[in-house]
């Protein structure tokens, strides 16, 4: 099976744009996770989406934002860029996320530099 | 809540040399626990978990990790190391919530393998 498919890999943005970052699971999988990953602030959960439904949030502002298709496919989406979003964005698919005991997979992430 | 520290944030061994990279975990539930290692530029890849089946896992690449419930840790070991160990690894804990998994992640441990 294909693994997680993240893209693009590389962004670049200055402040106040806005950004839609992809990713594709692995087939099958219906539930995929949002990760920020920052030198400073380490791995932090953004939000959770599992059947077309938010199931779970972090502890972000709402210019972070995402959705699900009903293919699974996720995207999500930060308004008003500031420079403090420059970070590696991850996005991680699990069977159904109804088990603690289920592995997420991780893509290979987008670096996003905000200038 | 959950928590988790990962007691180091750098180790440095000699190549041939045991690993062992330490994590201690807090949780309400009883926990699923996992080893993550991100090679730079890359996303996260699963090395091994405990799901409460036996506790001694081993997983990919020669790892092995050990809960201990009385000591609430879960270090990761390998016996040997090798030059392509070099990345860094991060201990995570899973609890229900929302229907869903939340994961914490650990503030990661930077393995340098020397010559």
């Amino acid at each position: 099976k294909a693994g997680v498919t993240q893209t693009p890999r590389y962004l670049i943005k200055t402040r106040g744009q806005q950004v839609t970052l992809s990713c594709s699971p692995i087939s099958g999988h219906r539930s995929v996770s949002w990760y920020q990953q920052t030198p400073g602030q380490g791995l932090q959960f953004l939000f959770e989406y599992f059947s077309e439904t938010q199931r779970n949030k972090g502890n972000f502002p709402g210019r972070f934002s995402g959705r699900q298709f009903s293919n699974s496919r996720s995207e999500m989406n930060v308004s008003t860029l500031e420079l403090g979003d420059s970070a590696l964005y991850l996005c991680a698919s699990s069977s159904s996320g109804l088990a603690v005991r289920d592995t997420q997979y991780f893509g290979p992430g987008t670096r996003l530099t905000v200038l | 809540a959950q928590s988790v520290t990962q007691l180091d944030s750098h180790v440095s061994v000699s190549e041939g040399t045991p690993v062992l990279l330490r994590c201690n975990y807090s949780s309400s539930y009883s926990p699923s626990l996992f080893w993550y290692v991100q090679h730079p530029n890359k996303g996260l890849q699963l090395l091994l978990k405990y799901t409460s089946a036996a506790t001694l896992v081993k997983g990919i690449n020669g790892f092995e990790a050990e809960f201990k419930k009385s000591e609430t840790s879960f270090h990761l070991t390998k016996p040997s190391a090798h030059m392509s160990d070099a990345a860094e690894y991060f201990c995570v804990v899973s609890e229900p919530r929302g229907g869903g998994n939340k994961l914490t992640f650990g503030t990661g441990t930077q393995l340098k393998v020397e010559l």
